[in-house]
């Protein structure tokens, strides 16, 4: 079945420390996408990639780093430069292009630190 | 870049009853998608809208959009337990050249037994 991948999915940070988190998808989509989500609240963009070896800030991009180095992966890390990296993170994937695409999401990594 | 808002926050509601929650936005759309987010999981797609479009259905769900007053509404007939959840409205703007749809803050949805 085709999806998307992410982990793992309970993470531990200690002070800083980096880490990062993985999101694979076999769906053969082109763009990718990193959203955090804190308790109650919506999804905020981190940082997106329509194309492999490209990829653009969101509105929360400080603190965190991304790579796109083949179509399937899209790893993002979270560095000591986050101070409060506590969250839900949540990879997407859509097809580009003409046409009306949805997303679709993984399963979620959630973050603490410790 | 906040662009959709639902309405309202909170939603409680008997099993058997009907579901009713808003959403609305700032700007022109291509589209307009709506997604369930079960606790402590992704968010699924449920549903998406073009802007010529004025209802959809898909199974218990029926989605329309007004776009003259910038709005749209997911109803969900005969709720379930199982679809307590947080829900979701996403844009995708016109003129987005980046393709990237934007969500708002959700509606939590509880269906009482």
């Amino acid at each position: 079945d085709g999806g998307i991948t992410q982990s793992p999915k309970y993470l531990f940070r200690k002070e800083g420390q980096n880490v990062t988190l993985s999101c694979e998808q076999n769906l053969n989509h082109d763009a990718m996408y990193w959203y955090r989500q804190d308790p109650g609240q919506g999804l905020r963009l981190i940082y997106y990639s329509q194309i492999v070896n490209d990829f653009q800030k969101g509105d929360i991009a400080e603190g965190y780093s991304v790579s796109r180095e083949k179509k399937e992966s899209f790893p993002l890390t979270v560095t000591s430069a986050q101070k409060n990296p506590t969250a839900f993170y949540l990879c997407a994937s859509s097809l580009q292009g003409e046409g009306d695409y949805g997303y679709t999401f993984g399963s979620g990594t959630r973050l603490t630190v410790v | 870049s906040q662009q959709g808002e639902e309405d309202p926050q909170a939603l409680s509601i008997q099993e058997g009853e009907n579901a009713t929650m808003n959403c609305s936005y700032k700007t022109s759309i291509n589209n307009l998608q709506w997604y369930r987010q079960n606790s402590g999981r992704g968010l699924v797609h449920l549903i998406l809208i073009r802007s010529n479009e004025r209802e959809k259905h898909s199974g218990r769900l029926r989605v329309t959009l007004d776009t003259s007053k910038k709005s749209s509404s997911l109803l969900i007939t005969a709720s379930r337990a199982a679809d307590t959840a947080s829900y979701f409205c996403a844009t995708d703007p016109l003129k987005n050249r980046d393709d990237k749809i934007i969500f708002g803050k959700g509606t939590r949805l509880h269906i009482l037994p």
